[in-house]
């Protein structure tokens, strides 16, 4: 069965605390891996798409990368703003995107 | 410019009532989608409309659920004899692009509460 995984399910970080949320899948023929933030009563809102196994995107303090078996979404001294639920989707041909969990991120000042 | 709005915001519904959710996707957008968010679980397809192509009802999960897109716009999600179980965060979005390979527009959701 197609999963999505990501970790860790809550991440508590002080601002300026770099770290990393995982989200790994075992989704076969990927075509692609999408990144979208959720805020508290809002629906997702779109950060990134990765096509290809070592493709790298930022923006702002967020980096994506991506490896056959997992992407990780890199979060650079971060701020009270950037906390919110972070969703990864894949993609593949003929099949309806397959969402993770989320991985809820809270900063404090 | 406006982004994708559903309405109502909330519905709250007794058990065996049906219920309409309404999506207005962004202008120009072809691809329309509907998902189901559950509490602790991830975003669930429903259905997607694209043009005026046959909708992928693929992720209905049962027959209760149906859905309709009017002139390549609007789109009405219709919960026939709802349940407990059915209660939860619905979503739409929308895309310029075809398929799931290109990024959505999501909407705020409506919450649904079946009592």
């Amino acid at each position: 069965e197609d999963q999505v995984t990501q970790s860790p399910e809550a991440l508590r970080l002080q601002e300026g605390e770099s770290s990393s949320l995982n989200c790994s899948y075992t989704v076969s023929g990927l075509r692609g891996l999408f990144w979208y933030r959720q805020d508290p009563g809002k629906g997702p809102e779109f950060l990134f798409t990765l096509y290809s196994a070592g493709e790298e995107k930022e923006k702002e303090r967020l980096k994506a990368t991506l490896t056959k078996k997992e992407s990780f979404l890199h979060i650079t001294a971060p701020k009270p703003e950037d906390s919110a639920t972070y969703l990864c989707a894949c993609y593949q041909a003929g099949t309806a995107l397959i969402f993770g969990k989320g991985t809820t991120l809270s900063v404090s000042s | 410019g406006a982004g994708v709005s559903q309405s109502p915001s909330n519905k709250v519904t007794e058990k065996g009532k049906d219920v309409e959710l309404r999506c207005d996707p962004i202008s120009g957008h072809t691809a329309l989608y509907w998902y189901r968010q559950s509490l602790g679980q991830g975003l669930e397809f429903l259905i997607y409309f694209q043009g005026n192509s046959a909708p992928d009802k693929s992720g209905l999960p049962s027959d209760r659920f149906s859905a309709e897109r009017t002139g390549g716009s609007v789109s009405t999600l219709t919960i026939q004899r709802t349940q407990q179980e059915d209660s939860a965060v619905y979503l739409c979005a929308s895309s310029p692009r075809t398929g799931f390979f290109g990024e959505q527009y999501f909407g705020p959701g409506t919450r649904l509460t079946v009592t």
